[in-house]
């Protein structure tokens, strides 16, 4: 069984257009992220969810919304895409927020806004 | 924000050669942790430091956390093929989540 796993894993779609990406996460953790990793493979952290309370929003455009609808759950909704959203989006979850809790990635959602 | 900085960005080194990767802070760190990504995959957790001056091994990587808790080091001896990928150093700077490093891409010829 995947611990993290998403949908879609490849994803190519027109600008303007809103996408979803869909994480769930089978290890009973409390806590899970957005993760962007950009061309030059820098990972930045989007969103962070602990038992369904957002407790980190970056600095990113309000078109990415995300959702938990429970513990396990992490959407995230893209609107009215963008070429600069083209990236490698990484779901991932620990079991708390806190320092030194090892982090689990899903295996990657690849986005290209053409 | 606080970052943490890795160097060298790439290293390109012959099947056989040593490896390093650094990574530096500004401040002083409560752990850090380092993650391995494949090409066209995603990072793995391969290990978590915590004490200072701290240095563990697992087979040919060693890892190793500064005195002052600022920075730390991966190094692997004797590299081969299947140690390709972006090794990421990530800490925790005080936001309740993991801050990564900018990664060093490894590429080894055979």
């Amino acid at each position: 069984d995947t611990a993290v796993s998403q949908t879609p894993k490849y994803l190519v779609t027109q600008m303007g257009n809103d996408k979803s990406i869909k994480c769930e996460q089978n290890l009973g953790h409390d806590t899970m992220y957005w993760y962007k990793q950009d061309s030059k493979k820098f990972l930045k952290i989007m969103f962070s969810y602990n038992n369904k309370e957002l407790i980190i929003n970056e600095t990113v455009p309000n078109r990415f919304s995300p959702k938990s609808p429970d513990k396990a759950h992490l959407n995230l909704h893209i609107n009215s895409l963008e070429l600069g959203d083209s990236a490698v989006y990484f779901c991932a979850s620990s079991q708390v927020p806190i320092s030194g809790n090892t982090i689990y990635f899903g295996e990657g959602s690849w986005l290209t806004v053409v | 924000g606080q970052q943490v900085m890795q160097i060298p960005q790439y290293q390109h080194v012959q099947e056989g050669e040593d490896f390093t990767t650094y990574c530096n802070s500004s401040t002083t760190l409560s752990n850090i942790q380092w993650y391995k990504q494949r090409p066209g995959g995603h990072p793995v957790f391969l290990i978590q430091l915590v004490k200072s001056g701290e240095v563990k091994k697992q087979k040919r990587l060693t890892f190793q956390f500064g005195e002052a808790k600022k920075n730390s080091s991966l190094h692997i001896t004797a590299t081969q093929t299947t140690d390709v990928g972006t090794y990421f150093c990530a800490a925790d700077t005080g936001r309740r989540a993991l801050t990564f490093g900018s990664g060093t891409r490894l590429q080894v010829q055979p």
